[in-house]
């Protein structure tokens, strides 16, 4: 059964730093979502992209946050200046595009990226 | 703004018992989802209830969903060990353009 992927399962990077999460949705899906899921606490909504733009987007996806999918698999969400509330689980997301039939599907959740920031 | 909250927020039942989880959210939805989580690993779905039914049935899991309350159900029958884990709900409110998560159940499932 085809799954979404995502890489690094975890990555640890200082304060200030950039770093880039990487996701590969399911294959045939067009929507694509970004979620966090600070320690002990509940999964937060990022933002969601469809056609190579933003859909929406939540108080959290501030400028210091950015997607891109460079090319047709990849999907990543990029930190510019890490802060140490930055440290979380971020899971990426994908669902078909069910949207404009007027009936909604599920998201199909990838493992989840677990960033630490030191 | 739209939001889930599950109750109760902890859970603990012995092994063949029912677990019975509930969501309550606040504006009108297109879909309901339940979602699985192991510690520490990801959101795995369980259930789909849309808008206009009131009840699905997947397995040992029964969901109800009562638009009238803006509250949902999540029945687990015939516990397992295995079923320990973290269940959230996801309202879906913009024809999936995202979910809200609710803070989630903690469920122990005692052998």
């Amino acid at each position: 059964e085809p799954e979404v992927t995502q890489t690094p399962s975890h990555q640890v990077t200082q304060m200030g730093q950039e770093v880039i999460l990487r996701c590969v949705p399911i294959s045939n899906h067009l929507y694509f979502y970004w979620y966090r899921q600070i320690l002990g606490q509940k999964v937060e909504f990022l933002v969601s992209f469809y056609n190579n733009e933003i859909s929406e987007k939540s108080e959290i996806f501030d400028d210091q946050f950015s997607v891109e999918r460079p090319d047709g698999s990849n999907f990543t969400l990029k930190i510019r200046s890490t802060k140490l509330e930055d440290s979380a689980m971020y899971f990426c997301a994908s669902s078909p595009l069910s949207w404009l039939a007027a009936s909604t599907d599920t998201q199909y959740f990838g493992p989840g990226t677990r960033l630490t920031v030191l | 703004s739209q939001q889930g909250e599950e109750d109760p927020q902890a859970l603990s039942i012995q092994e063949g018992e029912n677990a019975t989880m509930n969501c309550s959210y606040k504006t009108s939805i297109n879909n309901l989802q339940w979602y699985r989580q192991n510690s520490g690993r990801g959101l795995v779905h369980l259930i789909l209830i849309r808008s206009n039914e009131r009840e699905k049935h997947s397995g040992r899991l029964r969901v109800t969903l009562d638009t009238s309350k803006k509250s949902s159900s999540l029945l687990i029958t015939a516990s397992r060990a295995a079923d320990t884990a973290s269940y959230f709900c996801a309202t879906d409110y913009n024809y999936g353009q995202n979910f809200v998560f609710g803070p989630g159940t903690r469920l122990s499932v005692l052998p």
